[in-house]
């Protein structure tokens, strides 16, 4: 199969600390990984695509500042959310691309609370 | 950009029943439209998905039709089980690009 996890499942911070989510592609490698951020009954919002080896693709909105994305191997992207507070408490998803076709693979999510 | 419309927002039926989820898109150029089944607090899983040289897809009781002239696909699940609540997403995306969501439709089967 194609297996994507996300590291941590749930986190708790206080406001101000920064903290970093993981997205692996467990059993294929990932030229393109996409983060979404998804709030309590609401649709999955695309927040930037991760490319292995380049800058990150941020959305009109998002700040890339604020929502640091590295892709440093085929099979890691990790999202840093820096300087957290409240109001970036949501569910957060990533997806990876399987070589160069259509579907996207979800891992589980991670929800961030923020204090 | 994309921007993809779903109707709607929310559906129960009775258990046994058919149940129907529209979605519209803008982008002529989108070729790829998968359809995702969400439980609460767990990770999308990709139920179904129809290509544009496609008019129709079909597995099992659920099945996906689309109109590249309206710029519009469906979702069909007919016998509907309980086990079918959940959140359903469609969306739209041009071959390795990134995927638009629509807004999705919380289904509750009824018992």
């Amino acid at each position: 199969g194609a297996v994507v996890s996300q590291h941590p499942s749930w986190v708790i911070c206080k406001s101000g600390t920064s903290v970093k989510i993981e997205c692996r592609s467990l059993d294929f490698q990932a030229t393109t990984m996409f983060w979404y951020r998804q709030f309590p009954k609401q649709s999955l919002m695309l927040m930037a695509t991760s490319n292995e080896g380049s800058k990150a693709t941020y959305e009109q909105g998002v700040e890339k500042d604020k929502f640091l994305i590295n892709h440093a191997s085929l099979t890691l992207s990790t999202l840093t959310v820096t300087s957290a507070h409240p109001e970036d408490s949501s569910f957060y998803i990533c997806s990876a691309e399987r070589g160069s076709g259509d579907e996207q693979f979800f891992g589980p999510g991670t929800r961030l609370t923020v204090l | 950009g994309e921007n993809v419309e779903q109707h709607p927002s929310t559906l129960s039926v009775q258990e046994g029943d058919s149940a129907v989820i529209k979605c519209t898109y803008s982008d002529s150029a989108s070729n790829y439209f998968p359809w995702y089944k969400q439980e609460l607090g767990k990770r999308p899983q990709l139920i179904i998905d129809i290509r544009s040289n496609v008019g129709e897809k079909k597995d099992q009781r659920i099945a996906v039709t689309l109109n590249k002239t309206a710029k519009h696909f469906s979702l069909h699940i007919t016998e509907t089980q309980p086990e079918d609540s959940a959140v359903y997403f469609c969306a739209a995306a041009l071959t390795g690009n990134q995927f638009y969501f629509g807004t999705g439709t919380s289904l509750t089967v009824i018992p």
